[in-house]
């Protein structure tokens, strides 16, 4: 079974430019999560689907970031226009109701490193 | 407002000895304590996770310790191996419409030396 894929796996970009990332979660699982780590810090919630539909995104910084998710398969994440502060890891992760810790048991991708310079 | 306090932040172990890594939370709505590993270049992985009514959880060489009165949750790592070094994430998690939002501690860069 294939895991969470996310692309590109690095992103330079200079502030004020668009940047979008992708995620491909397991297939079949409804849940699908974005966090982000800024460097040492805390690894931070983004925002929750549940198949097509957000269930929550309290973790939203700004309306500069958009996600979106197709059809309840792949994810993406948009940053426009990008600032410095967005620097950092992004990861997606997904999970199966199904499974036996249901949504908590989340499979995480190798993340996103965004450096807006 | 971190609501995952984690320590320590970086902890250096001999082959054989015993890591621990603690951490304490505030919302005693958390129900689901989850520790991650994580290894450069990849993704967290889940490795062990307890929920608050029970007070120990052991797999293999690793065990949670959790005391709820005082809501603090441990990671003990018996025997550590050169392997195990890594970075080790504590989490928290509410159930109800918000069930699998994670929060997490800093992380602590486990180092053990051969």
């Amino acid at each position: 079974e294939a895991g969470v894929t996310q692309f590109p796996s690095h992103s330079v970009i200079e502030k004020g430019q668009t940047v979008t990332l992708r995620c491909d979660p397991i297939s079949g699982h409804d849940n699908l999560y974005w966090y982000r780590r800024v460097m040492g810090k805390e690894i931070k919630f983004l925002l929750h689907f549940v198949k097509e539909s957000k269930q929550d995104e309290s973790g939203m910084p700004n309306n500069r970031f958009l996600a979106e998710r197709t059809g309840g398969t792949y994810s993406t994440l948009k940053v426009q226009p990008a600032e410095l502060e967005d620097s950092g890891v992004y990861f997606c992760a997904s999970s199966h109701f199904d499974s036996p810790l249901g949504a908590y048991e989340q499979y995480f991708g190798p993340g996103t490193r965004l450096t807006v310079t | 407002q971190q609501q995952v306090k984690q320590s320590p932040q970086s902890l250096i172990v001999q082959k054989g000895g015993i890591s621990i890594i603690n951490c304490a939370y505030e919302n005693t709505a958390f129900d689901y304590f989850p520790w991650y590993q994580q290894f450069p270049g990849k993704g967290p992985a889940l490795l062990i996770a307890i929920r608050p009514d029970v007070s120990e959880k052991k797999e293999g060489r690793f065990t949670i310790s959790f005391n709820k009165s005082a809501k603090q949750f441990s990671l003990h790592i018996m025997d550590s191996q050169p392997g195990d070094s890594a970075t080790y994430f504590c989490a928290a998690s509410i159930g109800g419409t918000s069930y699998g939002k994670l929060t997490f501690g800093q992380g602590t860069i486990l180092t053990v030396h051969p």
